[in-house]
């Protein structure tokens, strides 16, 4: 399966400034997406982000507080703004191997980024 | 009703028994179906992945998939005190936008 690395891993930040995630696949990928997985909770998928285009947002999740980039087939970028405390959780980018057996939907996970926001 | 519901535990099984992992989805016409396996603080890792109905063998992990009841299950044979996480089932939604939703998960205990 693809292997995907995220930075940072880990941050604590103060409430009303923003952070960057960045997710690189060490394979061209058509299919990334971020979730969110809040303490003690499972995975919600903020969005999808596929190359060349804007990325799809789920509802509850506005472009404004989470901007997404997708500048090419490796790479992406969450960015959280304005950030709250309520924004504590663990980001996952996760991406579609077309190389994985079976059918092309699954997904695998990256590291993840804990976020403690103060 | 949520779209992907498990019981969320905590489930304990002692070691060398099996292990049974139960989910129910609502969307009907789903295809794909997944176990992911999370440790505390780390990433969900894929397990198994199954299509069509009956049972799917891999190592000491058998996923089993009723499409008519809209049931997925793990089951663990020879548990080990390594099996203990938290075991996470996904469904490829296709209703609306497809797209791949996660049960709450089950946290699972295996004693030694």
């Amino acid at each position: 399966s693809a292997v995907i690395s995220q930075k940072p891993s880990r941050d604590i930040c103060q409430r009303g400034t923003s952070l960057t995630i960045q997710c690189q696949v060490d394979s061209q990928v058509t299919m990334m997406f971020w979730y969110r997985q809040q303490p003690g909770q499972s995975l919600t998928l903020i969005a999808t982000a596929n190359q060349g285009s804007e990325a799809t947002y789920e509802s509850g999740f506005v472009i404004d507080k989470f901007p997404i980039s997708r500048p090419n087939l490796t790479f992406s970028t969450l960015t959280v703004s304005n950030m709250s405390p309520e924004d504590s959780s663990i980001y996952l980018c996760s991406v579609e191997d077309p190389r994985s057996e079976g059918a092309t939907d699954t997904q695998y996970f990256g590291p993840g980024t804990r976020l403690t926001v103060l | 009703q949520k779209e992907v519901e498990q019981n969320s535990g905590p489930l304990s099984v002692p070691e060398g028994a099996i292990a049974s992992l139960n989910c129910t989805y609502s969307d009907r016409v789903s295809q794909s179906f997944f176990w992911y396996r999370q440790y505390s603080g780390k990433s969900p890792e894929l397990i198994m992945s199954i299509y069509s109905n009956g049972d799917k063998e891999d190592g000491r992990f058998t996923a089993q998939l009723n499409k008519a009841s809209q049931y997925v299950s793990l089951l663990i044979r020879d548990s080990q005190p390594s099996d203990s996480a938290t075991y996470l089932c996904a469904v490829t939604l296709i209703q609306g936008a497809q797209k791949l939703v996660f049960g709450q998960g089950t946290r699972l205990t295996i004693n030694p």
